[in-house]
């Protein structure tokens, strides 16, 4: 069974603060990861894409992945209060037919950043 | 602009009252999928499509049907909906191993 697991929160940071958020995963052959925000009753936007290794920044956004460990994080620095969503955390896994790649999402981190 | 669009945004029907939300994408991906979102369960996948004619089951495909006539259109078809198919729909759109594109939403009820 293929499984992409997030701590649901929810997670509570002060503004400015830095929040982490963290996502593991079960396959070793994983290849491509991804962060999604989502605003309540709203659609998940892409935030951060990452494929190799080590670190990723965008902005205020770090993504880290390890693969060796089968995690993923992502960092948001200076974190604001319009950056309380809930925090999708997906992984691309090769199907078990072996003919698809399929992505796998966690259930969500939801973030609160209180003024 | 590259987008995924889906319609209506909001619906309400009655219990087998066979209703249709139409997917559509500009992006000339090949990879479509339909996700429900309810509360504590997450997206879980309904259907997907890897190409035009090529459909298979996702996770929950229980009480619906799909059809990809089109690459860019795929749309999700209840025949014969129940309350327990009230739920947030989202349709997805892709290429391999690239991120996924969200549609806004269609929010559907059934009493």
């Amino acid at each position: 069974q293929k499984e992409v697991e997030q701590n649901s929160g929810p997670l509570s940071v002060p503004e400015g603060a830095i929040a982490s958020l963290n996502c593991t995963y079960s396959d070793r052959g994983s290849q491509s990861f991804f962060w999604y925000r989502q605003y309540s009753g709203k659609s998940p936007e892409l935030i951060m894409f990452i494929y190799s290794n080590g670190d990723k920044e965008d902005g205020r956004f770090t993504a880290q992945l390890n693969k060796a460990s089968q995690y993923v994080s992502l960092l948001i620095r200076d974190s604001q209060p319009s950056d309380s969503a809930t925090y999708l955390c997906a992984v691309n896994f090769l199907s078990d037919a072996g003919n698809n790649r399929k992505l796998i999402w966690g259930l969500g981190t939801s973030l609160g950043v209180n003024p | 602009e590259a987008q995924v669009t889906q319609n209506p945004r909001y619906l309400i029907t009655v219990t087998g009252k066979k209703l249709t939300v139409t997917c559509s994408q500009n992006m000339n991906h090949e990879y479509m999928s339909w996700y429900r979102q309810d509360p504590g369960l997450g997206l879980r996948q309904i259907y997907y499509s890897m190409n035009v004619e090529v459909t298979d089951k996702g996770d929950v495909p229980e009480g619906y049907k799909v059809s990809r006539k089109e690459k860019r259109n795929f749309p999700l078809i209840l025949e014969s909906p129940s309350p327990n198919q009230t739920s947030l729909y989202f349709c997805a759109s892709r290429r391999m191993n690239t991120e996924a594109f969200f549609g806004q939403g269609t929010r559907l009820t059934v009493v």
